[in-house]
C-alpha cells in the first residue's frame, strides 16, 4: 500500500508570495495533520483535520490555512511568505481523529528568498 | 502546556555500543509517548510508542519504557549499528481531540565503523 505522499517535493517562493502544499494520505485513513519542521528543531503541530473538519490549530498565524477534501486529501496555505516560513513541511495521516500512531509523508521543503 | 525534553546531540558512538538517549516530558493526564526516526533528507518513522505507564515499547533492537513516576521515556539499544545514525525525535500525545503530537528537539545519533 502507498504511504502519505505529498507534493511538491521542494519548492522555492520569494517574500510576500503564496503557497499550497499538498498531501494524500493512506487509503482509509480520514484524519490529516500538518506540521512545519525548522532545520534542527523538532516538527510544530500546525493542523488536524478530520472528516474534513478542522479538529486543531496550532500557534500559528492567519497565513496558514488548510483544507480537506471529500476524498480525505488535504492542503495547507500560506499566504504572505516570510524568510521564517522556510522549513519542511510534513503531513501525517491517522486513521480516526484522536487516534495517537500517526504516519508521515516525506515533506515539502520550502524554501523563500 | 505538554512539552517534551531531549538530551541534546550529537551523540557519537562507536558500532556495537550501547545507546541511551533520555527523554522527559511535561504533561497534563496521562499521554501516549513515542520515539520517531528521520533519516537525512525522509520524513518521519515510527520506532515505537507505549500508551501507558509500565508499557515498554520495542521495535528493531530498539527498547523505551513509560516511566509516570519519573516522566521519562528513554530510547535504548544494547548494539547500534552504522545503519542506526539519524535523528531521533520522542513525542507525546495530546489525548484532547486535537491528534497533536508535541515534539522534543530531537537528537542526533551518528555511529562510526
Amino acid at each position: 500500500d502507498a504511504g502519505v505522499t505529498q507534493s511538491p517535493t521542494h519548492l522555492i517562493k520569494t517574500r510576500g508570495q503564496h503557497v499550497t502544499l499538498r498531501c494524500s494520505p493512506i487509503s482509509g485513513h480520514k484524519s490529516v495533520s500538518w506540521y512545519q519542521q525548522v532545520l534542527g528543531q523538532g516538527p510544530q503541530f500546525i493542523f488536524q483535520y478530520y472528516e474534513k473538519e478542522e479538529r486543531g490549530r496550532g500557534n500559528f498565524p492567519d497565513r496558514f490555512s488548510a483544507r480537506q477534501f471529500p476524498n480525505y486529501s488535504s492542503e495547507l496555505n500560506v499566504n504572505a511568505l516570510l524568510l521564517g516560513d522556510s522549513a519542511l513541511y510534513l503531513c501525517a495521516s491517522s486513521l480516526v481523529g484522536r487516534s495517537n500512531e500517526q504516519f508521515f509523508g516525506p515533506g515539502t521543503r520550502l524554501t523563500v528568498l | 502546556g505538554d512539552s517534551v525534553t531531549q538530551m541534546e546531540g550529537p551523540v557519537t558512538l562507536s558500532e556495537e555500543a550501547f545507546l541511551t538517549i533520555n527523554c522527559t516530558y511535561t504533561a497534563t493526564g496521562y499521554p501516549s509517548l513515542f520515539w520517531y526516526v528521520q533519516y537525512p533528507g525522509e520524513g518521519l518513522q515510527l520506532l515505537l510508542k507505549a500508551t501507558k505507564a509500565d508499557d515498554k515499547g520495542s521495535n528493531k533492537g530498539f527498547e523505551a519504557t513509560y516511566r509516570k513516576e519519573t516522566t521519562s521515556f528513554h530510547l535504548e539499544k544494547g548494539s547500534v549499528q552504522v545503519s542506526d545514525s539519524a535523528v531521533y525525535f520522542c513525542a507525546l500525545s495530546d489525548r484532547g481531540n486535537t491528534g497533536k503530537l508535541i515534539f522534543g528537539q530531537g537528537t542526533t545519533l551518528q555511529v562510526k565503523p
